[in-house]
């Protein structure tokens, strides 16, 4: 089954603790990307990659990190996680080609709480 | 950047009547997307309008894109409510080699058996 798999799905951390989300997708896909969802502010890209060792910034990057190393997987890092970090997490992917009209492939996301 | 914004925020209607959700952006496009997000889970994609088509149906959904306007619709008939749950539009802006998708914050659709 054509998927993107997210774990995990839910996580309480404390402040400052390094954490790891990971991300992996089966359909071979060029472009994946990292998305925070938050009441009332909708869904916010953090990072995108284009292919592997290739990653750029969304619009909310700072205090996150990824890596691409491999086409099938794009970790989220949170190196030193702080309570306005708490939200819920998609990571996301799609073809890219010419004209990218593609749709995306989302994860079932995963809900961090940083206290 | 928050580029689509759909209207209304929220909507209550009940079983078997059509739901029609707005959304406006603001610049050029390559494409818009619709998807549904049930609670709190990933968003599942619904159905793609180039910008140079007018119109799109796909089952019960029909989605309209006036570029003019920087505008589009999406109009559920005969809901069901299976179909509750909250609906979000997402632009591709027409730039070289953009695959960045913005979403706007979504309506909420409550449908009433």
């Amino acid at each position: 089954e054509a998927q993107v798999t997210q774990n995990p799905r839910y996580l309480i951390t404390v402040t400052g603790k390094k954490l790891t989300v990971t991300c992996s997708q089966n359909m071979n896909h060029e472009y994946m990307s990292w998305y925070r969802q938050d009441p009332g502010l909708g869904l916010r890209q953090i990072y995108y990659s284009m292919n592997v060792e290739v990653t750029d910034k969304g619009d909310v990057p700072e205090g996150y990190k990824v890596s691409r190393k491999e086409k099938r997987n794009f970790p989220l890092i949170l190196e030193s996680p702080s309570p306005n970090q708490t939200s819920l997490y998609f990571c996301a992917s799609s073809q890219a080609g010419s004209g990218s009209f593609y749709g995306y492939t989302f994860g079932s996301g995963t809900r961090l709480t940083v206290v | 950047s928050q580029q689509g914004e759909e209207d209304p925020q929220a909507l209550s209607i009940q079983e078997g009547e059509n739901a029609t959700m707005n959304c406006s952006y603001k610049t050029s496009i390559n494409n818009l997307q619709w998807y549904r997000q049930n609670s709190g889970r990933g968003l599942v994609h619904l159905i793609l309008i180039r910008s140079n088509e007018r119109e799109k149906h796909s089952g019960r959904l029909r989605v309209t894109l006036d570029t003019s306007k920087k505008s589009s619709s999406l109009l559920i008939t005969a809901s069901r409510a299976a179909d509750t749950a909250s609906y979000f539009c997402a632009t591709r802006y027409s730039g070289a080699g953009s695959y960045q998708l913005t979403f706007g914050k979504g309506t909420k659709l409550s449908v009433i058996p």
